[in-house]
């Protein structure tokens, strides 16, 4: 059982359509991540959250919006994407961003874009 | 530009020998390096680490080698088993956030009965 929970595992959503990822880490960490892995793409780093707080966008175009409300709980709100933003999304934490810590991920949620 | 390379999309093993994934990274500000093993439809599962003040780390079956002059990394099964059959990740970071990963391609490494 891994301590990084996301949901849901898969989503189909249209161009027109808002949806969200949900990620739940009860690992007591500090720190949140988003990555995506695209098709023959490496992981990609989207977004940092280090006690709540953004430290990272890494040029993620504005339809994706992330929101952490604590350090449990990260959220990515989708909203008008685009085929090519069809991809595994992968959440993740660590005790703190800075440091030589293990980062753990989900199991990730498969996101197509009809 | 990719920083993080894994110039072995895949790697076939039989069961019991050696099983040698490399990795080259081009970033000197990476201290901090990182392996994960993934199954289809599951995320990466951290295996592991080795900071750039070592040279080697060592956990069971895996070893993690790193040559700060060749800027070069590689992860060691021995031995080698078909549960081992999975996507295997290098990861490096460095600088200011050590949170900021910065992933290789992958290599599909296939364990043969």
């Amino acid at each position: 059982e891994t301590g990084v929970t996301q949901t849901p595992r898969h989503l189909v959503m249209g161009m027109t359509n808002k949806k969200s990822l949900k990620c739940e880490q009860h690992l007591g960490h500090n720190a949140m991540y988003w990555y995506k892995q695209s098709a023959k793409k490496p992981l990609e780093l989207m977004f940092v959250y280090n006690f709540k707080e953004q430290t990272e966008n890494n040029s993620v175009p504005s339809r994706f919006s992330p929101e952490c409300p604590n350090s449990s709980h990260l959220f990515l709100h989708l909203h008008t994407l685009q085929p090519e933003d069809s991809a595994l999304y992968l959440c993740a934490s660590s005790p703190e961003e800075g440091g030589l810590y293990t980062i753990y991920f989900g199991e990730g949620s498969w996101l197509t874009v009809v | 530009d990719q920083q993080v390379k894994q110039n072995s999309p895949s790697l076939s093993v039989q069961e019991g020998r050696i099983s040698i994934l490399n990795c080259d990274y081009t970033n000197s500000m990476f201290d901090y390096f990182l392996w994960y093993k993934k199954y289809p439809a599951e995320g990466p599962t951290f295996l592991i680490s080795i900071s750039s003040i070592k040279d080697k780390n060592e956990d069971g079956r895996f070893t993690v080698f790193l040559n700060k002059s060749a800027k070069h990394l590689s992860l060691h099964i021995v031995p080698s088993q078909p549960g081992d059959s999975a996507v295997y990740f290098c990861a490096a970071a460095g600088g200011t956030s050590y949170g900021k990963l910065t992933f290789g391609q992958g290599t599909i490494l296939t364990v043969h009965p």
